[in-house]
């Protein structure tokens, strides 16, 4: 079956830190990646996404990810975090070959002013 | 556009009863699918359904079913519940056909409590 894992389940930080989620993806054939954001009682929204090309992909709010395949990773970065991100990420992944998106157990993040 | 309106917002019930849930997709979009969110859990996934049919399906038991109707609406219901069945269900509707490359939008969830 297919995972996906997000190791760091609470990260902590101060504003304008940077910041790294880690997203890594089981599956060795041909994936799509998604990041999903679930801000405080709002719904999940999309952040970004990689189907194809260039591997680094900028999203919403000036978050960003790269698609690492030798490593099976995709990876959220920005450069300097606002209190505004305080939020749960979740990583997603799903094949060429169907619809189902396979979600990683998110990490929450939050953004001390 | 609307987005996608799952209803009710919040459900208390008691072990042993069943529950509907209901949501509606954005207009256009034929693939519904449902998910079970808890803390630590994550999202998992529970059944997608497109044009009616059931495409794909969870590790969840019998207990939970689905189904979607001709407008694409889809209802999830959840028979004799169990205390572990309290979590925030979500209902998310995608364009896509398939090949995975379509982005799911998700309504707020339906926020279910088993006493």
């Amino acid at each position: 079956a297919q995972s996906v894992s997000q190791h760091n389940h609470h990260v902590i930080l101060s504003e304008a830190a940077s910041l790294e989620l880690g997203c890594n993806y089981s599956y060795g054939g041909t994936v799509n990646l998604f990041w999903y954001v679930q801000y405080p009682g709002q719904h999940l929204q999309l952040l970004l996404k990689y189907f194809s090309g260039d591997p680094l992909v900028k999203g919403i709010k000036g978050f960003e990810a790269e698609f690492i395949k030798s490593k099976f990773s995709f990876n959220l970065r920005k450069p300097s975090v606002q209190w505004s991100d305080t939020a749960e990420y979740f990583c997603a992944v799903t094949l060429n070959t169907g619809n189902q998106f396979y979600f990683g157990t998110g990490t929450s993040l939050t953004v001390i002013p | 556009k609307a987005g996608v309106t799952q209803t009710p917002r919040y459900l208390i019930k008691t072990r042993g009863q069943q529950v509907t849930l209901s949501c509606s997709p954005i207009s256009g979009h034929r693939s519904v699918s449902w998910y079970q969110q808890t803390p630590g859990q994550g999202l998992q996934f529970l059944f997608e359904y497109f044009s009616e049919t059931q495409r794909n399906k969870g590790n969840f038991p019998g207990r939970f079913s689905g189904r979607q109707f001709s407008n694409s609406r889809s209802e999830m219901n959840v028979s004799t519940l169990e205390l572990g069945d309290s979590a925030l269900y979500l209902c998310a509707s995608s364009a896509g056909t398939g090949g995975g490359n379509s982005p799911l939008h998700f309504g707020n969830g339906t926020r279910l409590t088993v006493t």
